[in-house]
C-alpha cells in the first residue's frame, strides 16, 4: 500500500501565484522523484533527487531532498495557466530497486 | 530523452474477452519494466515488474493469471488482461528504467485506457 503522505490533496491558485507541496513518508527513501500528470497521459518526471539536502531546479521548479531523507518540497514560481495537472511525489527504498511508490498526488488548478 | 510507447492509448472490450497491452522502449533497453493501474482520482499503483527472459514479479493482492505478462525482448513488454469484467477498467501504465537519466529514474508511456463494458 501507500506509504508517503503527500500534501495539499489540491490547490487551487491564481496565475502568477507561487505553489508549494510537499511529501512526507515514515521510511527512508534514497530517491526522491516529483512528476507531473496531464489528464489521460502518463506521468512526466520533473526533478530526481539523489542525495540527502540537495535543491535542485528546473526552471521555475526548485524541489528539496529532506535531510533525513523521510521528506521531499516541490515549489513551483509565477504560476501559469499550463501547470495544471496533477503532481506525483514518488520514492525510491533503499533496497527496491527501480520500484517506486507514489503519493496520492496534487492536483493544480491555475486561474488566469 | 528516452521514450516508452504503449498501444493501444484506449480499448473498449466485452466482457469476458482479452485485452493485450504493449509497452516499447523506444531509444534504449529496458531489462526491467513496470506496469501500474490508476483508477480515477487515484495514484498509480504498481502491479508488477516486468523482467526480460524471465517471470514476472506480481505485487500483493495482483493475481497473476488474470494479468499475464510477457517480456520477450530489451524492448518489449506486454500485459494480457485475462477474462476482462468491468472492475478491470482502468489506466494502465508502463514505465521503463533508462539508466541514461540517473540511477533508478523511471520514464513512463502515456498509458492505455481499458474500458470493458
Amino acid at each position: 500500500g501507500q506509504q508517503l503522505n503527500q500534501s495539499p490533496q489540491s490547490m487551487f491558485i491564481q496565475e502568477g501565484e507561487d505553489v508549494s507541496m510537499n511529501c512526507t513518508s515514515s521510511s527512508i527513501f534514497n530517491t526522491w522523484l516529483w512528476y507531473k500528470q496531464d489528464p489521460g497521459e502518463g506521468p512526466v518526471l520533473l526533478i530526481a533527487l539523489y542525495k540527502a539536502g540537495e535543491l535542485t531546479s528546473n526552471g521555475r521548479l526548485t524541489a528539496q531532498f529532506g535531510i533525513t531523507r523521510k521528506d521531499s518540497f516541490l515549489n513551483i514560481s509565477a504560476s501559469i495557466p499550463s501547470d495544471v495537472g496533477i503532481y506525483f511525489c514518488a520514492g525510491q527504498l533503499e533496497t527496491s530497486g527501480s520500484r517506486l511508490t507514489f503519493g496520492e498526488g496534487t492536483q493544480l488548478t491555475v486561474n488566469p | 530523452g528516452a521514450v516508452v510507447s504503449q498501444h493501444p492509448s484506449w480499448v473498449i472490450c466485452k466482457s469476458g474477452t482479452s485485452v493485450k497491452i504493449e509497452c516499447r522502449s523506444l531509444d534504449f533497453q529496458a531489462t526491467t519494466m513496470f506496469w501500474y493501474r490508476q483508477f480515477p482520482k487515484q495514484s498509480l499503483m504498481l502491479m508488477a515488474t516486468s523482467n526480460e527472459g524471465s517471470k514476472a514479479t506480481y505485487e500483493q493482492g495482483v493475481e497473476k493469471d488474470k494479468f499475464l505478462i510477457n517480456h520477450a525482448s530489451l524492448t518489449l513488454s506486454t500485459l494480457t488482461v485475462t477474462s476482462a469484467h468491468p472492475e478491470d477498467s482502468s489506466f494502465y501504465i508502463c514505465s521503463a528504467r533508462d539508466a541514461g537519466w540517473g540511477a533508478n529514474v523511471l520514464t513512463f508511456g502515456a498509458g492505455s485506457r481499458l474500458t470493458v463494458l
